[in-house]
Protein backbone atom coordinates (compact mmCIF):
# COMPACT_ATOMS: atom_id res chain seq x y z
CA UNK A 1 0.00 0.00 0.00
CA UNK A 2 1.27 3.55 -1.26
CA UNK A 3 1.88 6.09 2.05
CA UNK A 4 1.37 9.51 2.04
CA UNK A 5 2.94 11.49 -0.66
CA UNK A 6 4.24 15.08 0.01
CA UNK A 7 5.62 17.38 -2.31
CA UNK A 8 8.32 19.40 -2.86
CA UNK A 9 10.67 17.21 -0.03
CA UNK A 10 12.92 20.85 0.61
CA UNK A 11 12.06 24.20 -0.03
CA UNK A 12 14.10 27.63 0.51
CA UNK A 13 12.32 31.14 0.14
CA UNK A 14 12.72 34.40 1.36
CA UNK A 15 10.68 36.37 3.59
CA UNK A 16 7.18 37.90 1.98
CA UNK A 17 7.49 35.45 -1.17
CA UNK A 18 4.72 32.66 -1.43
CA UNK A 19 5.09 28.82 -1.03
CA UNK A 20 2.65 25.78 -1.51
CA UNK A 21 3.13 21.86 -0.68
CA UNK A 22 1.04 19.38 -1.96
CA UNK A 23 -0.13 16.57 -0.01
CA UNK A 24 -1.42 13.27 -1.69
CA UNK A 25 -3.49 10.80 1.26
CA UNK A 26 -3.29 7.10 1.41
CA UNK A 27 -6.11 6.23 -1.04
CA UNK A 28 -9.19 5.74 0.82
CA UNK A 29 -8.03 7.87 3.63
CA UNK A 30 -11.10 10.87 4.38
CA UNK A 31 -9.45 12.45 7.34
CA UNK A 32 -6.23 14.75 6.37
CA UNK A 33 -4.51 16.27 8.15
CA UNK A 34 -1.44 19.01 8.16
CA UNK A 35 1.23 19.82 10.78
CA UNK A 36 3.97 22.16 11.58
CA UNK A 37 6.79 21.04 12.88
CA UNK A 38 9.53 23.45 14.36
CA UNK A 39 13.02 22.28 15.14
CA UNK A 40 13.31 20.14 18.69
CA UNK A 41 9.49 20.48 18.76
CA UNK A 42 6.64 17.59 18.03
CA UNK A 43 4.61 18.35 15.18
CA UNK A 44 1.68 21.08 16.13
CA UNK A 45 -1.44 20.30 14.18
CA UNK A 46 -2.52 23.17 11.63
CA UNK A 47 -5.57 21.84 9.90
CA UNK A 48 -8.40 18.85 9.92
CA UNK A 49 -10.56 18.07 7.19
CA UNK A 50 -12.60 15.25 6.46
CA UNK A 51 -13.41 14.64 2.77
CA UNK A 52 -13.67 18.16 1.52
CA UNK A 53 -14.75 19.96 4.58
CA UNK A 54 -12.79 21.85 7.21
CA UNK A 55 -13.06 19.89 10.91
CA UNK A 56 -10.32 22.07 12.63
CA UNK A 57 -8.74 25.06 12.00
CA UNK A 58 -7.77 27.08 15.11
CA UNK A 59 -4.62 26.66 14.76
CA UNK A 60 -4.11 27.48 11.57
CA UNK A 61 -2.71 31.09 11.08
CA UNK A 62 -5.34 32.33 8.45
CA UNK A 63 -3.53 35.55 8.00
CA UNK A 64 -1.01 34.08 6.16
CA UNK A 65 -1.51 30.71 5.97
CA UNK A 66 -4.61 28.48 3.77
CA UNK A 67 -5.12 25.35 3.17
CA UNK A 68 -7.84 23.69 0.82
CA UNK A 69 -8.81 19.98 -0.14
CA UNK A 70 -10.39 19.97 -3.41
CA UNK A 71 -12.60 17.04 -4.34
CA UNK A 72 -11.70 15.19 -1.06
CA UNK A 73 -8.13 13.87 -1.82
CA UNK A 74 -5.38 15.72 -2.62
CA UNK A 75 -4.71 18.82 -0.57
CA UNK A 76 -2.49 21.61 -0.70
CA UNK A 77 -1.22 24.41 1.77
CA UNK A 78 -0.33 27.77 1.04
CA UNK A 79 1.80 30.67 3.04
CA UNK A 80 1.64 34.08 1.60
CA UNK A 81 3.33 35.75 2.51
CA UNK A 82 5.99 33.85 4.59
CA UNK A 83 8.26 34.73 7.12
CA UNK A 84 11.23 33.94 8.94
CA UNK A 85 9.30 31.80 11.86
CA UNK A 86 7.30 29.61 9.02
CA UNK A 87 10.84 27.90 8.75
CA UNK A 88 9.93 23.97 9.76
CA UNK A 89 8.78 20.70 8.08
CA UNK A 90 5.30 21.04 7.38
CA UNK A 91 3.77 17.05 7.38
CA UNK A 92 0.39 15.80 6.02
CA UNK A 93 -0.85 12.73 7.55
CA UNK A 94 -3.94 10.93 6.62
CA UNK A 95 -6.28 8.04 8.39
CA UNK A 96 -9.74 6.30 6.93
CA UNK A 97 -11.92 8.38 9.19
CA UNK A 98 -11.94 11.02 11.87
CA UNK A 99 -12.24 9.03 15.22
CA UNK A 100 -9.92 6.90 16.77
CA UNK A 101 -7.53 5.47 13.80
CA UNK A 102 -4.80 5.42 13.46
CA UNK A 103 -2.71 8.32 11.42
CA UNK A 104 -0.05 8.01 9.03
CA UNK A 105 2.47 10.73 8.16
CA UNK A 106 4.39 11.28 5.11
CA UNK A 107 7.66 12.49 4.68
CA UNK A 108 7.15 16.21 5.42
CA UNK A 109 8.24 19.33 3.25
CA UNK A 110 11.13 21.37 4.72
CA UNK A 111 11.25 24.78 4.57
CA UNK A 112 13.26 27.30 4.83
CA UNK A 113 12.63 31.13 4.73
CA UNK A 114 15.58 33.61 4.70
CA UNK B 1 -6.33 16.78 27.43
CA UNK B 2 -4.00 15.06 29.23
CA UNK B 3 -0.15 15.82 29.44
CA UNK B 4 2.89 13.76 29.50
CA UNK B 5 5.84 13.73 30.79
CA UNK B 6 9.13 11.87 29.09
CA UNK B 7 12.59 11.86 29.64
CA UNK B 8 14.40 14.36 27.06
CA UNK B 9 17.04 11.76 25.97
CA UNK B 10 18.13 8.38 26.66
CA UNK B 11 20.63 5.26 25.41
CA UNK B 12 20.74 2.08 24.86
CA UNK B 13 22.75 -1.00 24.04
CA UNK B 14 22.49 -2.22 20.50
CA UNK B 15 20.39 -5.57 21.08
CA UNK B 16 19.45 -5.04 24.42
CA UNK B 17 15.57 -3.98 25.71
CA UNK B 18 14.85 -0.50 25.01
CA UNK B 19 12.40 0.86 28.19
CA UNK B 20 11.19 4.39 27.51
CA UNK B 21 8.78 5.70 30.33
CA UNK B 22 6.00 8.13 30.02
CA UNK B 23 4.12 9.60 32.87
CA UNK B 24 0.52 11.17 32.37
CA UNK B 25 -0.73 11.43 35.80
CA UNK B 26 -4.35 13.35 34.86
CA UNK B 27 -5.47 10.78 32.17
CA UNK B 28 -8.83 10.54 31.79
CA UNK B 29 -11.06 6.97 31.42
CA UNK B 30 -11.56 7.46 28.02
CA UNK B 31 -8.12 8.47 26.81
CA UNK B 32 -5.49 5.92 24.89
CA UNK B 33 -2.15 6.09 25.19
CA UNK B 34 -0.33 6.25 21.31
CA UNK B 35 3.42 6.07 20.70
CA UNK B 36 4.72 7.07 17.48
CA UNK B 37 8.49 7.58 16.69
CA UNK B 38 10.01 9.69 14.07
CA UNK B 39 13.59 8.94 13.01
CA UNK B 40 15.74 11.92 11.34
CA UNK B 41 14.29 13.67 8.36
CA UNK B 42 11.15 11.20 8.34
CA UNK B 43 8.01 11.76 9.13
CA UNK B 44 6.25 10.27 12.50
CA UNK B 45 5.89 6.21 12.21
CA UNK B 46 2.72 4.67 14.80
CA UNK B 47 4.11 1.98 16.80
CA UNK B 48 1.49 0.99 19.44
CA UNK B 49 -1.70 2.37 21.37
CA UNK B 50 -3.52 1.10 24.28
CA UNK B 51 -6.41 2.34 26.83
CA UNK B 52 -6.18 -0.24 29.83
CA UNK B 53 -4.73 -3.87 28.88
CA UNK B 54 -0.99 -4.52 28.08
CA UNK B 55 -0.75 -4.68 23.96
CA UNK B 56 2.14 -6.00 22.02
CA UNK B 57 2.68 -5.88 18.45
CA UNK B 58 5.66 -6.94 16.48
CA UNK B 59 7.16 -3.95 16.73
CA UNK B 60 6.91 -3.44 20.62
CA UNK B 61 5.39 -3.56 23.53
CA UNK B 62 3.12 -1.73 25.48
CA UNK B 63 2.79 -1.79 29.56
CA UNK B 64 0.10 0.45 31.40
CA UNK B 65 -0.31 0.81 35.20
CA UNK B 66 -3.32 -0.71 36.72
CA UNK B 67 -3.36 3.19 37.30
CA UNK B 68 -3.04 4.29 34.04
CA UNK B 69 -0.81 7.44 35.59
CA UNK B 70 2.11 6.01 33.74
CA UNK B 71 2.99 3.78 30.81
CA UNK B 72 6.12 1.93 29.50
CA UNK B 73 7.43 1.50 25.83
CA UNK B 74 9.11 -1.46 25.43
CA UNK B 75 11.75 -2.19 21.92
CA UNK B 76 12.95 -5.91 23.11
CA UNK B 77 16.02 -6.08 21.19
CA UNK B 78 17.13 -2.88 19.89
CA UNK B 79 18.70 -2.16 16.61
CA UNK B 80 20.98 1.03 15.58
CA UNK B 81 17.79 1.35 13.14
CA UNK B 82 15.65 2.61 16.54
CA UNK B 83 18.00 5.54 17.13
CA UNK B 84 14.48 8.11 16.98
CA UNK B 85 12.78 10.35 18.91
CA UNK B 86 9.65 8.49 20.82
CA UNK B 87 6.53 10.28 21.31
CA UNK B 88 4.35 9.33 24.05
CA UNK B 89 0.62 10.81 23.56
CA UNK B 90 -2.55 10.74 24.84
CA UNK B 91 -5.23 10.79 22.70
CA UNK B 92 -8.59 12.01 24.12
CA UNK B 93 -12.20 11.92 22.38
CA UNK B 94 -13.05 14.97 24.07
CA UNK B 95 -10.38 17.13 22.10
CA UNK B 96 -11.58 15.31 18.91
CA UNK B 97 -9.24 12.68 18.86
CA UNK B 98 -6.14 15.13 17.91
CA UNK B 99 -2.97 13.87 18.62
CA UNK B 100 -0.93 16.62 20.95
CA UNK B 101 2.65 15.65 20.51
CA UNK B 102 5.13 16.95 23.27
CA UNK B 103 9.02 16.56 22.53
CA UNK B 104 9.62 13.37 23.40
CA UNK B 105 12.47 11.17 24.55
CA UNK B 106 15.58 10.96 22.33
CA UNK B 107 16.52 7.60 22.03
CA UNK B 108 20.32 6.43 20.94
CA UNK B 109 21.08 2.79 20.42
CA UNK B 110 25.02 2.21 21.01
CA UNK B 111 26.71 -0.38 18.74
Amino acid sequence: EAGVAQSPRYKIIEKRQSVAFWCNPISGHATLYWYQQILGQGPKLLIQFQNNGVVDDSQLPKDRFSAERLKGVDSTLKIQPAKLEDSAVYLCASSLGGGMETQYFGPGTRLLVL
Amino acid sequence: DAKTTQPPSMDCAEGRAANLPCNHSTISGNEYVYWYRQIHSQGPQYIIHGLKNNETNEMASLIITEDRKSSTLILPHATLRDTAVYYCIVRSPNTGNQFYFGTGTSLTVIP
